[in-house]
């Protein structure tokens, strides 16, 4: 197990809802990235954040957007969700002192219909 | 444009048997190859990376044989248990830091005893 967790674990929404999933990083790891793993699929990476700063971002619209706290925690936002949205969205932690190696929480599963 | 491609899609290995399951890239600028393991319900585990200059990393039981010329990377499970069933995934990226990993669409092992 590793020290990220993620809250919640499952989600219902609706479509054209909106949702936030947070993340905890492991301690000691200032980097967040987050992931979208839809059903049978690998992981697509979404965003990343360093330092509060969005440092790096995949092929995702505007309307997933994130936060970074001082405590590295993390938010993700998704704004108008899409049925196409239904997946398990991960968060993994790294720190560049500490070799870079990504570290994934257990995810939240979201459902949207 | 898929840039890490993973085959088999699903495997079936007696207990005691060797698994092996290959990857490819496209792009050149990649320079770590981890791979990660993942059981239902869990997020990804880091099991094994690799950088470029080295062609074979071992960690017990797991292998990984990197060809740079072919841009090609397997990973061999030696001795495989029914413990060991799970979805493996390859993934890429362009800095140890894992700024963004690039992942394969991942193979279901299955260890039957």
């Amino acid at each position: 197990e590793t020290g990220v967790t993620q809250s919640p674990t499952h989600l219902i929404k609706t479509r054209g809802q909106q949702v936030t999933l947070r993340c905890s990083s492991q301690s000691g790891h200032n980097t967040v990235s987050w992931y979208q793993q839809a059903l049978g699929q690998g992981p697509q990476f979404i965003f990343q954040y360093y330092r509060e700063e969005e440092n790096g971002r995949g092929n995702f619209p505007p309307r997933f957007s994130g936060l970074q706290f001082p405590n590295y925690s993390s938010e993700l936002n998704v704004n108008a969700l899409e049925l196409d949205d239904s997946a398990l969205y991960l968060c993994a932690s790294s720190s560049i002192l500490a070799g870079g190696e990504q570290f994934f929480g257990p995810g939240t599963r979201l459902t949207v219909l | 444009q898929q840039q890490v491609k993973q085959s088999p899609q699903s495997l079936i290995v007696q207990k005691g048997g060797i698994s092996i399951i290959n990857c490819a890239y496209e792009n050149t600028a990649f320079d770590y190859f981890p791979w990660y393991q993942q059981f239902p319900g869990k997020g990804p585990a880091l099991l094994i990376a690799i950088r470029p200059d080295v062609s074979e990393k071992k960690e017990g039981r797991f292998t990984i044989s990197f060809n740079k010329s072919a841009k090609q990377f397997s990973l061999h499970i030696m001795d495989s248990q029914p413990g060991d069933s799970a979805t493996y995934f390859c993934a890429a990226s362009m800095d140890q830091a894992g700024t963004a990993l690039i992942f394969g669409k991942g193979t279901t092992l299955s260890v039957s005893s």
